[in-house]
């Protein structure tokens, strides 16, 4: 059974603070993503990574930043936390098949900054 | 223009009822396209990839229309634990990166 796992389920932090989410995968997966999801905006692709220490800008990767040392574990870093940088943010894995590649998804971080 | 667009819904519907949801993709090059599912602050999970040729699984039936550019989800015999929000899901490109539509949402009710 896949499963992938989020350090925390809720996080509040304050403005301007370093913010670090892990999200660890145990199914030897290639590919590792870190969404956040908004209402009205659905799931929005922050980074992703296809192998340890690469790493490829999304669709909003203003803001933060990431680091992938091993491959199972893929970290999320707001360096300089706003009050825009609350969400739900959601990590994924999945393995590199070309067309299909179903994606395993954390339970989630809800993160609030003050 | 959103890559992959929904309508939000709800779509409220009764126990027993069938309901269909579309979705449309504007980049031509998309190859190939899912339906997660999302319950209540829970995380999205797979419900079923879609093929050209359609495909069925169990109550539900996923269809592809490449010439119109969208994509279906037929539920039939709704249950009360079809309610859900069910994400449109297409993949671009390479490195297995994935475009999430903003999700329907279904109630299903006695």
């Amino acid at each position: 059974d896949v499963k992938v796992t989020q350090s925390s389920r809720y996080l509040v932090k304050r403005t301007g603070e370093k913010v670090f989410l892990e999200c660890v995968q145990d199914m030897d997966h290639e590919n590792m993503f870190w969404y956040r999801q908004d209402p009205g905006l659905g799931l929005r692709l922050i980074y992703f990574s296809y192998d340890v220490k690469m790493k490829e800008k999304g669709d909003i990767p203003e803001g933060y930043s990431v680091s992938r040392e091993k491959k199972e574990r893929f970290s999320l870093i707001l360096e300089s936390a706003s009050t825009n940088q609350t969400s739900m943010y959601l990590c994924a894995s999945s393995f590199d098949r070309g067309a299909y590649n179903e994606q395993f998804f954390g339970p989630g971080t809800r993160l609030t900054v003050l | 223009r959103k890559e992959v667009e929904q309508d939000p819904g709800p779509f409220n519907v009764p126990e027993g009822a069938t309901v269909a949801f579309n979705c449309t993709y504007s980049n031509s090059a998309s190859q190939s396209f899912f339906w997660y599912r999302q319950d209540c602050r829970k995380e999205p999970k797979l419900l079923m990839s879609v093929y050209s040729s359609g495909n069925e699984d169990g109550r539900f039936t996923a269809q592809l229309n490449r010439a119109s550019q969208y994509i279906s989800l037929l539920i039939r015999d709704s249950k009360l634990s079809d309610s859900a929000t069910y994400l449109c899901v297409a993949h671009t490109g390479t490195a297995s990166k994935l475009t999430f539509g903003t999700g329907t949402r279904l109630q299903v009710t006695l």
